[in-house]
């Protein structure tokens, strides 16, 4: 089945404690993006991949960091969590170019409580 | 960072009704997606449209790709209970490579 998955679904933690959420996608999507979730926000954009080894900042970047070592991977990584990241985490891949180009399919998200 | 005008914020209907949310933007998109987000799950695509004019179904579900290339909607007739969720609209912007946009989304309550 063609999914995104992340890990964890749900954690909580406290403030400066290293954390990774993963995210694997089995689509060979060469593009993939992290969002937050807040209510009264919508869906913003934290960084995202167009391939290997190639990121770059969304729109709220700040605390996070990513990696893009594989295509099919693409971990979010929380180097001293804060509360204001306590957040709902979406991981999304779609195909750069061609048909079906530039359409997401976001994982099932990640609630991430720090404390 | 930019976003597109998604209305309206939240409904409550009676199972049965029909219900109609719209999206606009100052910006010309290339293309418009429609997604669903159930509670507790991340977005799920409902449909896409590639062309200005271009009205596409999926089950009870229709979505129009404004003329103008500035809006869209999407029509659920004979919502039933599964209905529920929240709705977003997303434009692709190919002035930044191609990123989506997101509406803040439409919440659905459906009353039995």
């Amino acid at each position: 089945e063609a999914q995104v998955t992340q890990n964890p679904r749900y954690l909580i933690t406290v403030t400066g404690k290293k954390l990774t959420v993963t995210c694997s996608q089995n689509m060979n999507h060469e593009y993939m993006s992290w969002y937050r979730q807040d209510p009264g926000l919508g869906l913003r954009q934290i960084y995202y991949s167009m391939n290997v080894e190639v990121t770059d900042k969304g729109d709220v970047p700040e605390g996070y960091k990513v990696s893009r070592k594989e295509k099919r991977n693409f971990p979010l990584i929380l180097e001293s969590p804060s509360p204001n990241q306590t957040s709902l985490y979406f991981c999304a891949s779609s195909l750069w170019q061609g048909e079906g180009a530039n359409v997401l399919t976001f994982g099932a998200g990640s609630r991430l409580t720090v404390l | 960072g930019q976003q597109l005008n998604q209305s309206p914020q939240s409904m409550f209907i009676q199972e049965g009704e029909d219900v109609s949310m719209n999206c606009t933007s100052s910006s010309i998109f290339n293309t418009w997606l429609w997604y669903k987000q159930d509670p507790g799950e991340g977005p799920v695509l409902l449909i896409a449209l590639y062309k200005a004019g271009e009205l596409t179904s999926n089950g009870r579900l229709t979505a129009q790709f404004g003329i103008t290339r500035k809006d869209s909607f999407l029509n659920i007739s004979a919502s039933i209970p599964s209905d529920v969720g929240i709705y977003f609209c997303a434009g692709v912007d190919y002035n930044q490579g191609g990123k989506l946009i997101f509406g803040q989304g439409t919440e659905l309550s459906v009353k039995p």
